[in-house]
């Protein structure tokens, strides 16, 4: 596609279950980010992966979270034994930075994850 | 550290100027971004400016930065209700460092 995607779009599920979301970046693109977005509020940078390059996992929020990458396809986050505070909507991008190029991020629309 | 701020709502009459501000931490970012958001969608690029420029500008928005005082802000002429979005300034330093975004800036339009 000429986007990026993710899946599902919504996903309900109960407190303590676990979750996989899913990420299509651009085809080449070599970065991907995963942010958090709860509601009205701001951006929060959950992972990022570039390359061949060990990923970013500074911004996950406890062990509960983790992501993973196919080469430079798809990524999925996976949240365990998820809590009421992880509802918000998960937004992944992706980009074509290279060297000292720009890193313009084209985000999918996002999933929006509901803990009950 | 890495920090971007930003102030958090901003509320103009439309046909006003609006103006949004930024402030960043890293001396050597090398890219300054703004983003935009729509209700219910994924941020979408709007501008990016060099460290080395000093403005840029593009139709109704003009992009201003003051990289001695580490600060950028984003003027949108004759603002319209559906200029109405969140808006995001985010910075990088090229060679595979990740991008940081501030918080977003809520813009409100009233008609």
């Amino acid at each position: 596609g000429a986007g990026v995607s993710q899946s599902p779009s919504n996903k309900v599920t109960e407190k303590g279950k676990d979750v996989e979301l899913r990420c299509d970046p651009i085809s080449g693109h070599t970065a991907l980010y995963w942010y958090r977005q709860r509601l009205g509020q701001g951006l929060e940078f959950l992972i990022y992966f570039q390359g061949n390059s060990a990923p970013d996992k500074s911004g996950l929020p406890s062990d509960r979270f983790s992501a993973e990458r196919t080469g430079e396809s798809v990524s999925t986050l996976t949240i365990q034994r998820t809590q009421q505070e992880d509802s918000a909507v998960y937004l992944c991008a992706s980009s074509l930075y290279l060297g000292d190029t720009t890193d313009t991020q084209y985000f999918g629309p996002g999933t929006r994850l509901t803990v009950l | 550290g890495e920090d971007v701020e930003q102030s958090l709502f901003l509320s103009v009459r439309e046909g006003d100027s609006s103006v949004i501000n930024c402030t960043y931490t890293d001396s050597s970012s090398t890219y300054l971004y703004w983003y935009k958001q729509e209700p219910g969608a994924g941020l979408q690029l709007l501008t990016y400016i060099f460290s080395n420029m000093d403005m840029k500008q593009d139709q109704r928005l003009t992009v201003l930065l003051n990289k001695k005082d580490k600060h950028l802000s984003l003027r949108i002429a004759d603002t319209q209700t559906g200029d109405s979005a969140i808006y995001f300034c985010a910075e990088s330093k090229g060679g595979g460092f990740k991008t940081i975004f501030g918080a977003g800036t809520r813009l409100f339009v009233k008609a």
